[in-house]
């Protein structure tokens, strides 16, 4: 299953609403969680179920979509936000990634 | 806390192998499946392969397939990958990851996954 992701860059400021859309060569039902990757860090767990939060993420993140069309949405985009934003299949392995979009300012 | 902890890194010449380490704590090491991903330099995240809770299933990407092998010892609380036949496209940073499931209601009850915990990464470098 292959993982699109558009668009691959945004620049945006503080306060913005950011939309990140994630598109899967086939249905997928809900299985994909999103991540957010810090430049040397590991990625860290945003979204799973394509829209329950994670413990501990802040409610400006939301997630939706179910088939083959996904969307993550950062409704007022906060400084420590500016990152690379993976999507994640989770429906068979090999587990694919999205290719990425980095936000920045 | 959970902590996933990867050794064994390093640079290493094509052809040659290397055997990467990722000690777990905080939790039950042998209940849970584990994975392990990669990333390039400056590129995205690539899936390399799982491994049951037991040990008993394994997949493999199919770059890396006939070259990797992944295992585990659960008294150890230990996941390994041993990487043989190195080539300069195996040049990343490999990360282990636990994978987590999660129970929920869409018409019927079905169950999805996700990779809640991951290491700090360890770096391997294939080339002469």
């Amino acid at each position: 299953i292959q993982l699109t992701q558009s668009p691959s860059s945004l620049s945006a400021s503080v306060g913005d609403r950011v939309t990140i859309t994630c598109r899967a060569s086939q249905g997928i039902s809900s299985y994909l969680a999103w991540y957010q990757q810090k430049p040397g860090k590991a990625p860290k767990l945003l979204i799973y179920a394509a829209s329950t939060l994670q413990s501990g993420v802040p409610s400006r993140f939301s997630g939706s979509g179910s088939g083959t069309d996904f969307t993550l949405t950062i409704s007022s985009l906060q400084p420590e936000d500016f990152a690379t934003y993976y999507c994640q299949q989770v429906n068979s392995y090999p587990f694919t990634f999205g290719p990425g979009t980095k936000v920045d300012i | 806390e959970v902590q996933l902890v990867e050794s064994g890194g390093g640079l290493v010449q094509p052809g040659g192998s290397l055997r990467l380490s990722c000690a777990a704590s905080g939790f039950t090491f042998s209940s849970y499946e584990m994975n392990w991903v990669r990333q390039a330099p400056g590129k995205g995240l690539e899936w390399v392969s799982y491994i049951s809770s037991s040990g008993t299933t394994i997949y493999y990407a199919d770059s890396v397939k006939g070259r990797f092998t992944i295992s585990r010892d659960n008294a150890e609380n230990s996941l390994y990958l041993q990487m043989n036949s190195l080539r300069a496209e195996d040049t990343a940073v490999y990360y282990c990851a636990r994978r987590q499931h999660y129970n929920f209601w869409s018409g019927s009850y079905l169950v999805t996954y996700y990779f809640d915990y991951w290491g700090q990464g360890t770096l391997v470098t294939v080339s002469s």
